[in-house]
């Protein structure tokens, strides 16, 4: 158990619709990024918040959006959901804006049907 | 822009046998690097890391990895695996002087037949 908690575990929706999906970091890390992994895309790199603010931004689409919270939990709602964007939706924590090791959480599984 | 290659997408192995799986970066700064294991069903678990230093580097679970800067590559080792190793690995990356989000290789199914 790393420590980073992300809800729900699965998701099923259909095409068009909106869902947010939730992580909470480690107890003390500043940090919170997303992954996407998907069959033909792999693990891919979306967003990073650090104590609130954006930090970096990697392939996420413009209907994706992500926010962290005052007490550091974090947000990535994804909108006008398409087929394409089943995959697992990772969240990792990590101390600091810079910090080298990430843990991860178990994940969120979307279906859009 | 960086990439990281794994050039194995599946392996099988049987119980005791040697493991070695090869991961390749593109960046020509200074990187840091990273082997993560995904057991079926469960989340990304960090075995090793390489930051500076020596560049062999132990993990936990008896794996090692050894980082040749001249190479590029970042290769996973272990010198007998057992069918508990069944998982899925990825390398990963991430450059020191930018963002500090990892990059992943395409990841190495790994099958160990008792």
């Amino acid at each position: 158990d790393s420590g980073v908690t992300q809800t729900p575990k699965h998701l099923i929706t259909a095409t068009g619709q909106r869902v947010t999906l939730r992580c909470s970091p480690r107890s003390g890390d500043l940090s919170v990024y997303w992954y996407q992994q998907s069959l033909d895309q792999g693990l891919q790199f979306l967003i990073q918040y650090y104590n609130g603010e954006e930090r970096a931004k990697g392939n996420i689409l413009e209907r994706f959006s992500a926010q962290q919270f005052p007490d550091l939990h974090s947000e990535l709602n994804l909108s006008s959901l398409e087929l394409g964007d089943s995959a697992l939706y990772f969240c990792a924590s990590s101390p600091g804006s810079h910090s080298y090791e990430q843990y991860f959480g178990p994940g969120t599984r979307l279906t859009v049907t | 822009a960086q990439s990281v290659s794994q050039h194995n997408h599946h392996v099988i192995l049987s119980e005791a046998a040697s493991l070695e799986l090869g991961c390749n970066y593109s960046y020509g700064g200074t990187v840091n690097l990273f082997w993560y294991v995904q057991y079926p069903g469960q989340h990304l678990q960090l075995l090793l890391k390489y930051f500076s230093g020596d560049p062999l580097v132990k993990g936990i679970k008896g794996f090692e990895a050894e980082f040749i800067k001249s190479k590029f590559s970042f290769n996973l080792r272990k010198p007998s695996v057992q069918w508990s190793d069944t998982a899925e690995y990825f390398c990963a990356v991430n450059e020191v002087d930018s963002s500090y989000k990892l990059i992943f290789g395409s990841g190495t199914r790994l099958l160990v037949r008792p």
